[in-house]
């Protein structure tokens, strides 16, 4: 079946730390790959988000992410997170071919000043 | 000016009830969808229209139905309501022939007591 995983479901970090979140998709063909982010209480905002080109983007707030086609994945970092980066962070694979969003499952960012 | 907007934000109803979303959305996008966000977090898509015609139709009770007047808006409305609908209802759009980000909209807080 065709998904999207993501595999951390709940990371916890001090601020200043780096962060790596993961995700892997399924799909054979040409996608495109975004990842979003979830503040408490507030709805889905876009991140940063691939087409294509250079496989590294740079997003808002500090945020990038790589796509390395070979593996199958589409990873967020950044550098030196901030307790304001506390919330939801979903990966989400839109096939070239449609209009419909896959979503990961979401990963739970704490940030602890 | 907001792009995509839900009406309730907050919706507290009894078991049995009928109740409606709006939601409607000003970035002249072709196409619209529902999600269903639950307790984890787990974002499902449940429906998602393209120019007023159903295009996704994921496994939901017929007890929900999308009702799409035009292109830039897309109701839903849910019948008999049960425990297990409560959670946060999110409408997006996203342009269509392009391969563009989703735009959520705020969020439905669906409680059912």
């Amino acid at each position: 079946a065709q998904s999207v995983s993501q595999h951390n479901h709940h990371v916890i970090l001090s601020e200043a730390a780096s962060l790596e979140l993961g995700c892997n998709y399924s799909y054979g063909g040409t996608v495109n790959l975004f990842w979003y982010v979830q503040y408490p209480g507030q709805h889905l905002q876009l991140l940063l988000k691939y087409f294509s080109g250079d496989p590294l983007v740079k997003g808002i707030k500090g945020f990038e992410a790589e796509f390395i086609k070979s593996k199958f994945s589409f990873n967020l970092r950044k550098p030196s997170v901030q307790w304001s980066d506390t919330a939801e962070y979903f990966c989400a694979v839109n096939r070239y071919t449609g209009n419909q969003f896959y979503f990961g499952t979401g990963t739970s960012l704490t940030v602890i000043p | 000016d907001t792009a995509v907007s839900q009406t309730p934000k907050y919706l507290v109803t009894q078991m049995g009830n009928d109740k409606s979303i709006k939601c409607e959305q000003n970035l002249g996008h072709d196409t619209m969808y529902w999600y269903k966000q639950d307790s984890k977090k787990f974002l499902k898509i449940m429906f998602s229209y393209n120019n007023k015609e159903l295009i996704i139709n994921e496994t939901v009770p017929n007890r929900f139905s999308p009702k799409s007047p035009d292109k830039a808006h897309l109701n839903l409305h849910i019948n008999s309501l049960e425990l297990g609908d409560s959670a946060v209802y999110f409408c997006a759009s996203s342009p269509t022939g392009e391969r563009g980000e989703q735009y959520f909209g705020p969020g439905t807080r669906l409680t059912v007591t």
